[in-house]
């Protein structure tokens, strides 16, 4: 099915690390980018495949696939990490784009 | 700097059209390819339409195909929106964005969105 799952929400205590995961059948052929969204704000990207971060991103955000599942993992929270963090990805023919429903972090 | 700003939101009554626009500057915008991404009040994002960069390719989500029409303007830098037969389910803010064109397909530039209000 041309979905991508992400757990409701997450939290973690400031300084620890969280790892938010993105499950979709396609993962395997295709990318996961990862956007971060706060309130009244449009997304921004944090990173794209596995460790491509842009420019002002900071390092403590990596990424890793492992078969169907992309995580997006933030080593050493901040305040300022908090938001809505969203997945998405080519689907399985590659022209459309699929958008996991979004994960909430709260750092504690 | 690099900046996409969208207009032409508003309330619109159920069956009309709307028209959004998409303004880029300071990148060469005829290079990329370019996307619509929709956010209902509440809710997550929508992925809605793309268009390739030289405007020969158009795909569309199920939810908006044989309704919208999405085009591009390079010699204006402007990405369209053209909505037509609009429902209350397409309610929502419509970002443009920009497909940074590598293998990895990500949206790198986001506009701030407009937004749309399908209403009677």
């Amino acid at each position: 099915s041309s979905e991508l799952t992400q757990d409701p929400a997450v939290s973690v205590a400031l300084g620890q690390t969280v790892r938010i995961t993105c499950q979709g059948d396609f993962l395997g052929n295709y990318y996961a980018s990862w956007y971060r969204q706060k309130p009244g704000q449009a997304p921004v990207l944090v990173l794209s495949g596995e460790s491509h971060r842009p420019s002002g991103i900071p390092d403590r955000f990596s990424g890793s696939t492992s078969g169907n599942t992309a995580s997006l993992t933030i080593t050493g929270a901040q305040a300022e990490d908090e938001g809505d963090y969203y997945c998405s990805s080519r689907d399985t023919f590659g022209n459309h784009v699929v958008f996991g429903g979004g994960t909430t972090v709260t750092v504690l | 700097q690099v900046q996409l700003v969208e207009s032409g939101g508003g309330v619109v009554q159920p069956g009309r059209s709307l028209r959004l626009s998409c303004a880029a500057s300071e990148f060469t915008f005829s290079y990329y390819a370019m996307h619509w991404v929709r956010q209902a009040p509440g809710k997550g994002l929508e992925w809605v339409s793309v268009i390739s960069s030289d405007g020969s390719k158009k795909y569309y989500a199920d939810s908006v195909k044989g309704r919208f029409t999405i085009s591009r303007d390079s010699s204006k830098n402007t990405l369209y929106l053209q909505m037509n037969s609009l429902r209350p389910d397409d309610t929502a803010v419509y970002y443009c964005a920009r497909d940074d064109g590598s293998p990895r397909g990500a949206f790198d530039i986001w506009g701030q969105g407009t937004m749309v209000t399908v209403s009677s």
